[in-house]
This record gives C-alpha cells, structure tokens and sequence, in this order.
C-alpha cells in the first residue's frame, strides 16, 4: 500500500516567519504534486516536480523532489496571512492521486 | 476557460437512499477522477475514468459506482447511503495521466441524516 506521510499536521506561525512542509514515502511516485485547499472549495494545484532532485519556485514558495523520488518538501518564506489554508502533497501512480494528510497552516498578522 | 463544475453544491439524504452526483470537467479534459474527503480520512480516491472507460478503482463499497459519457461528463452513485458516507465529494479532471496535475471542482457536500 503506497502511503504519504506529511508533517507537521498543524502550523501556526507569525507573519514574516519561514516554515516547511515534509512530505515522505516509501514509494516511488511519477511525480509529487502538492495542493492548497480553502475550506468548503476543492484543492487548487500549486506545482507538479516530476524528475528527481527538481526544485520549484512560486514567488514566496519553494518546493522540492527528493533524488530517489520519493519525498518532497515545500517552504514558504516570509509567510503571509493569504497563505492560510491546508497544504496537500500528493503522488501520482497509476491514474490515481494518493494525497497525504494535510498541513494545516495559520498566518497571524 | 470554465472549471469543473460540480452539481449539486449540497444534498442532504437518508440513509438506505441512493444519491447520483455529477462532474462536468474542463473542455478537452478525457481524464475524470472522484474522491471522497474526510475529516478523519482525508482525501482518499474514488475510481477514474478516461474516454468512458474505468482505468482505476479504490478500496470502496461496490455501493460506490460511477461512469463517464461520451463528452467526458461524469457521474457517481451511491446506493443504500450509510451514515458514514457523509463527506465532500470532488471531481478532479485533467488531459490524460494526470502526471501533470489535476484541477479540481468545488465538490458536492453530502449530509447523510
């Protein structure tokens, strides 16, 4: 069974502040896909790494592909109070997205 | 370009009723994919479809079913409804694998009362 273990569960920080999200497996995945999801609405893509040791950026938000492809991180520097929201990471395999268990973070002003 | 769109919104239903939800996904989209979110079990997936036919199953009920049309539209059912299959149901489309990304609908929110 593939699994994605993500961490930490829950974030609360001060604005300005830098922060990372972990997300880990023992799986090889074709690519690591991580999400933002506002309550009540369907998680809104952020980025795709797809080939091993890739890294991102997104303005403020890095992300980052493990060499063996199976973890991949995301940080966030000098977090803003509109970077409330629950972060997703999830791995594609065979059709289907296997999402880990979320991070929930909050940016107070 | 438009999103997915998914209807209803909200649907409260009894339990032993059956529910039908539908996901019209991105013009040119082939790929449609639904999964259930939880509280408890976060978002897990459902089944996939790519030009009407089943590429992938979860680890659900066979009380769990769906099906694609011709222009991608989708369905899912869900007969003899139980209390826990109260939950948001999102539709998510892409081109094809999905390798790339997927974007997802705004999900229809069942109560089962």
């Amino acid at each position: 069974t593939q699994l994605l273990e993500q961490s930490p569960q829950f974030l609360s920080i001060q604005e300005g502040e830098n922060l990372t999200v972990y997300c880990n497996s023992s799986s090889v995945f074709s690519s690591l896909q991580w999400y933002r999801q506002e309550p009540g609405e369907g998680p809104v893509l952020l980025v795709t790494v797809v080939t091993g040791g890739e890294v991102k950026k997104l303005k403020r938000l890095t992300f980052q592909f493990g060499d063996a492809r199976k973890d991949s991180s995301l940080h966030i520097t000098a977090a803003q109070p509109g970077d409330t929201g629950l972060y997703l990471c999830a791995g594609d395999s065979s059709y289907k997205l296997i999402f880990g268990s979320g991070t929930r973070l909050l940016v107070r002003p | 370009k438009a999103g997915v769109t998914q209807t209803p919104r909200y649907l409260i239903k009894t339990r032993g009723q059956q529910v039908t939800l539908s996901c019209s996904p991105i013009s040119g989209h082939r790929s449609v994919s639904w999964y259930q979110q939880t509280p408890g079990q976060g978002l897990q997936f459902l089944f996939e479809y790519f030009s009407e036919t089943q590429r992938n199953k979860g680890n659900f009920p066979g009380r769990f079913s769906g099906r694609q049309f011709s222009n991608s539209r989708s369905e899912m059912n869900v007969s003899t409804l139980e209390l826990g299959d109260s939950a948001l149901y999102l539709c998510a489309s892409s081109t094809d694998r999905g390798a790339y990304g997927y974007t997802f609908g705004s999900g229809t929110r069942l109560t089962v009362v």
